[in-house]
């Protein structure tokens, strides 16, 4: 199995592009997440989705949008980049169920909007 | 509002001593609670979970306690090696699996 996998690894963009960050988990898992990484702000969670066709905001959405059309996909969207959207990128999934299960990461994303 | 709290600053011990990073909360009350290990340029990797009628878990040389009237977590790593160093990082479990996560405690395991 490969896990979480995620696309691309390095990312530069310049403000106002747009960019499509792809997320493959190969577990079956029904739940999955979009989170950002700042130093000193620790992960933060931006979207998530708790099905195929479903998705929710989380803490930090505004700039980002996403897309659940298959359920092993996860996609992350920023329409217009701005420099504040520099951060690197998770993606994580896990199972639902009515017990807590831990989350897998994928390697993460390193954007730099300039 | 719901806030988590790790040491921030690094923490640095000398190698087969026992670590102990600590995870402090407020305005929540978890069920259950995580604790990640993170290496620089990776993601997190989950470690330990403990629900919150459990006072303490342990794996291998891993122990969390868990004491939700001080609304505290405890993390220890006994006989620590160079290999423990990492960012440590302690998450709160809410509804829909979702986890809020702590910024982290740095640990460096000097030989």
């Amino acid at each position: 199995n490969a896990g979480v996998t995620q696309t691309p690894k390095f990312r530069v963009l310049k403000t106002g592009q747009s960019m499509t960050l792809l997320c493959a988990q190969d577990m079956n898992h029904e739940y999955m997440y979009w989170y950002r990484q700042d130093p000193g702000m620790g992960l933060r969670l931006i979207h998530y989705s708790v099905g195929e066709g479903t998705t929710a905001k989380g803490e930090v959405p505004d700039g980002y949008n996403v897309s659940r059309l298959k359920k092993q996909n996860f996609l992350l969207g920023l329409e217009s980049a701005a420099p504040s959207q520099t951060s690197v990128y998770f993606c994580a999934s896990t199972k639902s169920g009515v017990r807590y299960y831990e989350q897998y990461f994928g390697p993460g994303t390193r954007l730099t909007v300039t | 509002s719901q806030k988590i709290e790790q040491n921030s600053e690094a923490l640095n011990i000398q190698e087969g001593k026992t670590a102990t990073l600590t995870c402090n909360y407020t305005n929540y009350s978890p069920a259950y609670l995580q604790w990640y290990r993170q290496d620089p340029g990776r993601g997190p990797v989950f470690l330990l979970l403990i629900r919150e009628n459990e006072k303490e878990k342990r794996k291998e040389r891993l122990k969390v306690t868990f004491d939700t009237t001080l609304k505290q977590s405890l993390f220890h790593i006994t006989a620590s090696q160079p290999a423990d160093s990492a960012t440590y990082l302690c998450a709160l479990q809410g509804g829909y699996q979702k986890v809020t996560f702590g910024i982290g405690t740095k640990l460096q395991v000097i030989p």
